[in-house]
């Protein structure tokens, strides 16, 4: 079956630690982002990626770092500067955009991130 | 700046009757528009969607609505079912070439609740 798998489903990071969010999908999507939900908000992005070796900045990159090393792979890094890192965290993908289909994106279930 | 709203964070509805979900954006670049519907602790899941150049899309027991004019765009679901009950998302999308490839805007959600 083809999907996303995001590992852990929970985390806990100490103050000052960096913590890397792990996205795997086997659906050969190109595309691949991450999002972030906070209650009562919508999804922000953070980052995003078209093709291997290549990710730009979302609307809320700061304190966050990425790598697309492998078209399957796109972890997240939550680093120390970011202030206010509790959330849930959702990476999805998405195929080459090829008209109005290309546009929907597929999700993972999530890591919710929690200070200790 | 918010340029996707949904201003109704709540929707309760008998099973049976007509659930109506609502959209409002200000970008008039966008020319594409999702809905999504995601259960706690999951990811969102796509469920249907509309192009800039169509005023209805019909998929089942849901059926969306865009009026470009109002920029406002809504959801019906018909009948509405328990399982129904879940956070419904709109997003938009436009089509800016490479630098906005893929690139969702999500509104804050609607938690809808279908009682038997």
């Amino acid at each position: 079956d083809g999907g996303i798998t995001q590992s852990p489903k929970y985390l806990f990071r100490k103050e000052g630690q960096n913590v890397t969010l792990s996205c795997e999908q086997n659906l050969n999507h190109d595309a691949m982002y991450w999002y972030r939900q906070d209650p009562g908000q919508g999804l922000r992005l953070i980052y995003y990626s078209q093709i291997v070796n290549d990710f730009q900045k979302g609307d809320i990159a700061e304190g966050y770092s990425v790598s697309r090393e492998k078209k399957e792979s796109f972890p997240l890094t939550v680093t120390s500067a970011q202030k206010n890192p509790t959330a849930f965290y959702l990476c999805a993908s998405s195929i080459p955009h090829q008209g109005a289909r290309g546009r929907a994106q597929h999700f993972g279930d999530g890591t919710r991130l929690s200070i200790l | 700046d918010q340029q996707v709203k949904q201003n109704s964070p709540s929707l309760s509805v008998q099973e049976g009757r007509i659930s109506i979900l609502n959209c409002d954006y200000t970008n008039s670049m966008f020319d594409y528009f999702l809905w999504y519907k995601k259960y706690p602790a999951e990811g969102p899941t796509f469920l249907i969607s509309i192009s800039s150049i169509k005023d209805k899309n019909e998929d089942g027991r849901f059926t969306v609505f865009l009026n470009k004019s109002a920029k406002h765009l809504s959801l019906h679901i018909v009948p509405s079912q328990p399982g129904d009950s879940a956070v419904y998302f709109c997003a938009a999308s436009e089509d800016a070439g490479g630098t906005s490839y893929g690139k969702l805007t999500f509104g804050q959600g609607t938690i809808l609740t279908v009682h038997p």
